[in-house]
């Protein structure tokens, strides 16, 4: 099984400053990573796949970097609608897929 | 726009069955692009892949339920269910039916989520 660690457990950000996210895989999962954001009470909503790719709607701001084992989630000018909980996954060896423990970004 | 959407009891008693539907719109679930799966969330902590099953009888589940889980598709009701035997309160927790392509397994469509507690 592929384990995904994700660094910090909390991100304290101003609004309109910029926020990196981290996530390691435990073994080399190509670019078969995606992130995801995560609001209390809703359902979790795709931001990017294969490492970089934004999914269809989501805005510039979000980036997404790495290869491998290091990945890395930028949020450029936090806005008041990104404070939330995000996920990083793997797919690139399945079954199980996998998520990482989750980086909260809350509001400094 | 493909939709899913779960349903089921929010109470189930420790070591019964917890059971769970999950109605697809927008799309057949014969349809040959997608898995359907399960993912779980227990309070506080984050979220963990139950298992994913395709249209033709393909299924795939966490090796951590120890076989306690089983998925299946009701093609006629265009729906998938969720079965997981032998429930603890370890089992508590926000269930989400979604969907994932199947060659590429990102989940694109979720439910909104139904919290099932396990208690007596």
């Amino acid at each position: 099984e592929i384990v995904m660690v994700q660094s910090p457990a909390t991100l304290s950000v101003s609004p309109g400053e910029r926020a990196t996210l981290s996530c390691r895989a435990s073994q080399s999962i190509s670019s078969n990573l995606a992130w995801y954001q995560h609001k209390p009470g809703q359902a979790p909503r795709l931001l990017i796949y294969g490492a970089f790719t934004r999914a269809a709607g989501i805005p510039a701001r979000f980036s997404g970097s790495g290869s491998g084992t290091e990945f890395t989630l930028t949020i450029s000018s936090l806005q008041s609608e990104d404070f939330a909980v995000y996920y990083c996954q793997q797919y690139s060896n399945w079954p199980p897929l996998t998520f990482g423990g989750g980086t909260k970004v809350e509001i400094k | 726009q493909l939709q899913v959407q779960e349903s089921g009891p929010g109470l189930v008693k420790p070591s019964e069955t917890l059971s769970l539907t999950c109605n697809v719109s927008g799309a057949s679930i014969s349809s040959s692009d997608y898995y359907w799966a399960w993912i779980r969330q227990p309070p506080g902590k984050g979220l963990e892949w139950i298992g994913s099953v395709y249209y033709r009888g393909n299924k795939y589940s966490n090796p951590s339920l120890r076989s306690r889980g089983t998925i299946s598709v009701d093609t006629s009701k265009n729906q998938f269910f969720l079965r997981l035997t032998s429930v603890t309160a370890a089992d508590t927790a926000v269930y989400y039916c979604a969907t994932h392509p199947r060659q590429m397994a990102t989940i694109t469509a979720w439910g909104q989520g139904t919290l099932v507690t396990v208690s007596s």
